[in-house]
Parts: C-alpha cells; structure tokens; sequence
C-alpha cells in the first residue's frame, strides 16, 4: 500500500530564503506525482506534476524534482515571498489511474 | 474555464438530515474525484469516475455515503443519514486521462457542519 510523507511538518522562514520540502513515498512504481498548494479555507492548486519518466520540472521560482528509486521528491523554492504561505501537499499516482494518494502537507510561513 | 465549480461552499445541518453535495467538473474532462479533507485524516479518496462510470469506490465511508454521475458535466455525493463524525471538507476534482497528463484540478470545497 502507497503512503506519502512530507518532513517537516510545519517551517518558518525569513522572506528571501531558499527552501527544501520534501517528500517521500513508500512504493517507487508511481505513474506521476504533483505538488500542490492550499491556502487556508481554500480549495488545491496544482504547482508542477513529474511524470515517472521525468527527473524534475521547473515553474517560476518553483523546481520540483524526482527520484523514485529513492521514493523520494524535493519542491525547491527560491527566494521565498510572503505569499508563498500556504501549506504545500504532495501526493502519487500508482497506478495511472488519477487516484492520488496524498502526504500530510508542510505549513509554510514566511515572514516579512 | 471556470473551473470545478462545487455547491454549496458551507452547510450546516443536523444529524440524520440528508446532505446534497454537488460538482461540475472542466469540461472535456473525463475523470472526477471526491475527496474528503480532515483535521485528522488529511485528504482520503471517497470515490472517482471515468467517463461518468464509478471505478473505484472504496474510500466511501459506509452505505450513507452514494455517489452519482449521470453525465459528464455533473456529480453529486449524498450523504443520508448525516452524522457528527461526517464533518469535513468535500472536495471534489478533475481530470484529463488518456490524452493529457492526468493533472488534477480541485473545486473550492464544500464545508459540511453536522450538529
């Protein structure tokens, strides 16, 4: 059975850092996997989606990479902004079949 | 496009009332998702459709739960009787499998309040 983890939980940054959040999935025969953001009380925004095939994609200040012998995927956010706070979710699609399975999610917080 | 566009954004209601939750999805899609989100339990799989046809409903909770797709610009998720435990965000997303990528694109949500 898939199950998706994002460390950490929760981070607090000072606006114009660089920053890491990962994730990490359990079975590495995934279709593709998607980052998504969520503002509080609000619905998901796709950010990027890695096919299986692919090793990373780039939007913006946003690089989002991919290593599934490792189960393992990294959302890269460079010079970080005050309306990056959300909080940041991935989740894998096994079995080419749209079904997401989804992490807990990382609170982001940058501060002015 | 609009969207996925879902209805109605809040309810409130008493337990063992009827609840109605409805979805439009972007048209030309053809895959639609229910998702339920909670404190506890972050975001869980109810059920999804592929082209109007029920695939995979083993997210749904229990027989209170029903899902319909009667075509492909419209779903519902009924949840009858309503219980306390039933509260949470709805939501629903879509699609385009086959010829695109498979994103996924999310409504806004439905928050559901059971007294």
């Amino acid at each position: 059975k898939q199950e998706v983890t994002q460390i950490p939980a929760a981070l607090s940054v000072p606006e114009g850092e660089n920053l890491v959040l990962n994730c990490s999935f359990t079975d590495s025969a995934i279709y593709n996997l998607q980052w998504f953001r969520q503002d509080p009380g609000k619905g998901l925004t796709s950010l990027l989606l890695i096919q299986s095939s692919q090793r990373e994609q780039t939007s913006g200040r946003l690089n989002a990479s991919l290593d599934k012998s490792s189960g393992r995927s990294t959302l890269y956010i460079a010079a970080s902004q005050p309306g990056d706070s959300a909080t940041y979710l991935c989740a894998v699609d096994s079995g080419n079949t749209g079904k997401l399975i989804f992490g807990q999610g990382t609170t982001l917080q940058v501060k002015p | 496009d609009a969207g996925v566009i879902q209805s109605p954004r809040h309810e409130v209601t008493e337990m063992g009332q009827e609840v109605t939750l409805r979805c439009k999805p972007i048209s030309g899609h053809n895959s639609l998702f229910w998702y339920r989100q909670t404190m506890m339990r972050g975001l869980e799989l109810l059920i999804y459709f592929n082209n109007n046809v029920p695939i995979d409903d083993s997210g749904m909770p229990e027989d209170r739960f029903s899902a319909k797709m009667p075509n492909a610009s419209f779903s519902t998720l009924k949840i009858q009787p309503s219980e306390p435990r039933d509260s949470a965000v709805y939501f629903c997303a879509s699609s385009l499998r086959g010829a695109g990528t498979g994103e996924l694109f999310f409504g806004e949500g439905s928050r559901l309040t059971v007294l």
